[in-house]
C-alpha cells in the first residue's frame, strides 16, 4: 500500500500569504494519479486538483498542484479567509486507495 | 446538477449490522463507478471500496474484506454499503463519493452518514 505523508500538520498564515502544503509518497504514484481535496469542518469534502496540477470544476486559480513520481505540492497563491480547512492528499493509481493524514490551514 | 444523497444517521449496537444508501442524480447512474470512505471523529480519510454500478462488481480494501458489501439498485440509482459486526471503532462518517473509472479521482462526495456503535 502506498503510504502518503503530508506536512506540516498545521499551517497558520495571515490573509494574503501563500501556503505549500506538501505530499510525499511511500512509492512512485503511477501516471501522478493524486488528487487533492478540501474538507471544511462538518462538510464533506470536496475535490480540488486531480492528475497531480489540474483543478477540479470551479476551483479559483488560487490554488495550483505540481509534482510528480513521489513528491507532490499543493500552494494557494493568496489565502483568503474562507479557505479555512484541512487539506488531503490522495492517490488513486493503486488499489487500496490511500489518503494522507491531512493538513489543517489556520488563519494567523 | 450531480448530487449523491445519503440515508440518514444511525446508532447501532455492537455486532449489529448497518445498511447505509446513496442516491444519484443528475447523471447515467451506471457510467460512473461508486467509491465508499469513512472518516472516525477526528481522524482522516478511510478508502472502504468500489463498486460498478453497471456489472454489480465490487473491490474491497483488504481490512474490509468479509464484513462488508457494496450492491446497487439500477431502478433507483442507489448504492448501498453494508457493514455487519459492528465494533465502537467503526463509528464514523461514512461517505459515497463517485469515480469516472476504477482508478479515477472522487468527485462529487456524499453529504456523509454518522454511524455510531454504542452499547
Amino acid at each position: 500500500e502506498i503510504v502518503l505523508t503530508q506536512s506540516p500538520g498545521t499551517l497558520s498564515l495571515s490573509p494574503g500569504e501563500r501556503a505549500t502544503l506538501s505530499c510525499r509518497a511511500s512509492e512512485s504514484v503511477s501516471s501522478s494519479y493524486l488528487a487533492w481535496y478540501q474538507q471544511k469542518p462538518g462538510q464533506a469534502p470536496r475535490l480540488l486538483i486531480y492528475g497531480a496540477f489540474i483543478r477540479g470544476t470551479g476551483i479559483p486559480d488560487r490554488f495550483s498542484g505540481s509534482g510528480s513520481g513521489t513528491d507532490f505540492t499543493l500552494t494557494i497563491s493568496r489565502l483568503e479567509p474562507e479557505d479555512i480547512a484541512v487539506y488531503y492528499c490522495q492517490q488513486y493509481g493503486s488499489s487500496p486507495r490511500t489518503f494522507g493524514q491531512g493538513t489543517k490551514v489556520e488563519i494567523k | 446538477q450531480v448530487q449523491l444523497v445519503q440515508s440518514g444517521a444511525e446508532v447501532k449496537k455492537p455486532g449489529a449490522s448497518v445498511k447505509i444508501s446513496c442516491k444519484a442524480s443528475g447523471y447515467t447512474f451506471t457510467t460512473y463507478y461508486m467509491n465508499w470512505v469513512r472518516q472516525a471523529p477526528g481522524q482522516g480519510l478511510e478508502w472502504m471500496g468500489i463498486i460498478n454500478p453497471s456489472s454489480g462488481t465490487t473491490s474491497y480494501a483488504q481490512k474490509f474484506q468479509g464484513r462488508v458489501t457494496m450492491t446497487r439498485d439500477t431502478s433507483t440509482s442507489t448504492v448501498y454499503l453494508d457493514v455487519s459486526s459492528l465494533r465502537s471503532d467503526d463509528t464514523a462518517v461514512y461517505y459515497c463519493a463517485r469515480s469516472g473509472d476504477y482508478y479515477n479521482w472522487f468527485d462529487p462526495w456524499g453529504q456523509g452518514t454518522l454511524v455510531t456503535v454504542s452499547s
